[in-house]
């Protein structure tokens, strides 16, 4: 069956390193989306893709990078985390442009930025 | 800054019980809205996807409306179990401050007691 995963699900890391969370999906969905979800507010837009080496910045992108190398995969990286980013983070992809189709998400990763 | 209201924010019902939540959304440049469950330690699946005014959509016991000129939505789930205890997501999707991409509430949480 088709899936998308994420890992690590937890992380734990200090102020000012480098994270990069995973995403990987098997429905070989051309759309691939990283949200935030914090207490207080709904699943907020990070950053996007509509295919390989296609990247666009969502609602809170500042602090976080994507690239697309393949049409499977699309890491997030935060260049120096910060505590405002402590947080779940969730992947999710879609067969089409993001209004009329269904999104499928992965499991979450939890991030802790101490 | 386009904004999706939900409300409830939380209800609790009885085994039994018919309930129905509320999405509020932008009527201008509509494109989609869609419903999400999301239960605890889980990640959020679809429930609806629906795209014309006046579209009802039926999964079971749940079902949803779309009124896109007055910019609503109502998700009805009749005869509450507990296993329809869930966070109920809404998210809308326009052609012009979105860009397509999903806008999400802050959800309804539903806790049904046997």
């Amino acid at each position: 069956d088709a899936e998308i995963t994420q890992s690590p699900r937890h992380k734990i890391t200090e102020t000012g390193r480098q994270v990069t969370l995973a995403c990987h999906q098997t429905w070989n969905h051309n759309n691939m989306f990283w949200y935030r979800q914090d207490l207080g507010h709904g699943l907020r837009l990070i950053h996007y893709s509509y295919g390989v080496q296609d990247t666009n910045k969502g609602e809170v992108s500042d602090g976080y990078s994507v690239s697309r190398s393949n049409t499977e995969d699309l890491p997030l990286t935060l260049e120096s985390a910060a505590s405002s980013q402590t947080s779940v983070y969730f992947c999710a992809s879609s067969e089409g442009l993001a209004g009329p189709y269904e999104q499928y998400f992965g499991p979450g990763t939890r991030l802790t930025v101490t | 800054i386009l904004n999706v209201e939900q409300s409830p924010q939380s209800l609790h019902v009885q085994e039994g019980d018919s309930t129905n939540f509320t999405c509020s959304f932008p009527s201008s440049n509509f494109y989609a809205l869609h419903w999400y469950r999301w239960e605890t330690a889980k990640s959020p699946e679809a429930l609806f996807v629906m795209t014309l005014n006046g579209d009802e959509k039926k999964k079971g016991r749940i079902s949803a409306t779309l009124n896109t000129k007055e910019g609503y939505s109502y998700l009805y789930i009749k005869g509450s179990q507990p296993e329809d205890s869930a966070t109920y997501l809404c998210a809308f999707a326009d052609y012009g401050g979105s860009q397509g991409n999903l806008i999400f509430g802050k959800g309804t949480k539903l806790s049904v007691k046997p």
